[in-house]
């Protein structure tokens, strides 16, 4: 089975700071994605990333960077935490065409 | 016009009842068709793969309509447990739609 591994379930963080969101899968998939969810808004590709060290614009970049150094590990970095950051983020992992595969999300929120 | 979009609901239905959703999609070259079902509080989880001849999986039932572009999940006898939110992607926008809220009551 594809195991793919957030670092923490559920993380709280100041306004301000810098936040970092790790994802691993252990599929050596090529294809990784960061979302988020919010209530009445379903889920929003953020950034995506098709090989090592190569990025992807999603839906709603503003305000996030990533980082894709090995072809596990995929990052999501706030870069200056804001209120409105407070979500649910899911990473997913795939090999295309087949479909993705998620990990248990990471319940962040920014006071 | 979103890529991909599906009525959010939501559906209450009786146990025993037969429920459809659509999911309509824009990118006309898109190739591969999922249904996701994702329970409150919890990552979403591959439900089925759309075919294009349709695929059915016991008691769920999966279509593609090409030139309408469109996507449909049928579940027959409903249960209290498919009480969830069901999400369509289209994966070559790897985009999901909103997801339709389903509540299953005895």
């Amino acid at each position: 089975d594809v195991k793919v591994t957030q670092s923490s379930r559920y993380l709280v963080k100041r306004t301000g700071e810098k936040v970092f969101l790790e994802c691993v899968q252990d599929m050596d998939h090529e294809n990784m994605f960061w979302y988020r969810q919010d209530p009445g808004l379903g889920l929003r590709l953020i950034y995506f990333s098709y090989d090592v060290k190569m990025k992807e614009k999603g839906d709603i970049p503003e305000g996030y960077s990533v980082s894709r150094e090995k072809k596990e590990r995929f990052s999501l970095i706030l870069e200056s935490a804001s209120t409105n950051q407070t979500s649910m983020y899911l990473c997913a992992s795939t090999q295309s065409p087949e479909p993705q595969h998620f990990g248990d999300g990471t319940r962040l929120s920014i006071l | 016009r979103k890529e991909v979009e599906q009525d959010p609901g939501p559906f209450n239905v009786p146990e025993g009842a037969t429920v459809a959703f659509n999911c309509t999609y824009s990118n006309s070259a898109s190739q591969s068709f999922f249904w996701y079902r994702q329970d409150c509080r919890k990552e979403p989880k591959l439900l089925m793969s759309v075919y294009s001849s349709g695929n059915e999986d016991g008691r769920f039932t999966a279509q593609l309509n090409r030139a309408s572009q469109y996507i449909s999940l049928l579940i027959r006898d409903s249960k209290l447990s498919d009480s969830a939110t069901y999400l369509c992607v289209v994966n070559g926008d790897m985009r999901f739609g909103a997801g339709t809220r389903l509540t299953v009551k005895p």
